[in-house]
């Protein structure tokens, strides 16, 4: 079975500060990945995901994430944080061969950022 | 925009209580999921459905139960409510994945937070 594994699960920083959240999953196959956001008292949204191609995927609010296949690795990245990042990111992966689509999700991080 | 709709955003139900969750979605998706969110332990996966009246169990199915008549509607059913279920309960809903190549994004709900007593 596959896991996800995000090694924090609550980051302090103040803004302009750069946040470099990792994620390893265990799956040995192709996969699909994820990155979601939960901002406080909203519901999970997509941040950005990895199909194929780059393995440097660019998302939404300057995130970004960087799939390096041989560590089995998808860490989330951004340059400069602001106090409106505040929020729970969830790294989560699909297998290819996974008919029903299941995501698997990490622990999730809890990201403050202090204005 | 996919929108998907929970029944409720807060629940208080007393244990030993029957306690239905439904989720709606307005994509016409084939694939719904249930799912409990914990502190520190992510989204597990409790049920999924990839049709109308079918249902895989996911991770942690003991002491729930799902009904899927209608393809835009999905259930979650407590069938006697324990204080250990007291949790965030998200619903999702994706397309049927054409092989994995576009497959496995999932849009979610808002969510209902349920306290058992």
């Amino acid at each position: 079975a596959q896991s996800v594994s995000q090694h924090n699960h609550h980051v302090i920083l103040s803004e302009a500060a750069s946040l470099e959240l990792g994620c390893n999953y265990s799956y040995g196959g192709t996969v699909n990945l994820f990155w979601y956001v939960q901002y406080p008292g909203q519901h999970l949204q997509l941040l950005l995901k990895y199909f194929s191609g780059d393995p440097l995927v660019k998302g939404i609010k300057g995130f970004e994430a960087e799939f390096i296949k041989s560590k089995f690795s998808f860490n989330l990245r951004k340059p400069s944080v602001q106090w409106s990042d505040t929020a729970e990111y969830f790294c989560a992966v699909n297998a290819r061969n996974n008919a029903g689509n299941m995501l698997t999700f990490g622990g999730g991080t809890r990201l403050m950022v202090k204005p | 925009d996919v929108k998907v709709t929970q029944s409720s955003r807060y629940l208080v139900k007393r244990t030993g209580e029957k306690v239905f969750l439904e989720c709606v979605q307005d994509m016409d998706h084939e694939n719904m999921f249930w799912y409990r969110q914990d502190p520190g332990l992510g989204l597990r996966l409790i049920y999924f459905s990839y049709d109308v009246k079918m249902k895989e169990k996911g991770d942690i199915p003991e002491g729930y139960s799902v009904s899927r008549e209608k393809k835009e509607r999905f259930s979650l059913i407590l069938e006697s409510a324990s204080t250990n279920q007291t949790s965030m309960y998200l619903c999702a809903s994706s397309l049927l994945g054409d092989g994995g190549r576009a497959g496995g994004e999932q849009y979610f709900g808002p969510g209902t937070r349920l306290t058992v007593t």
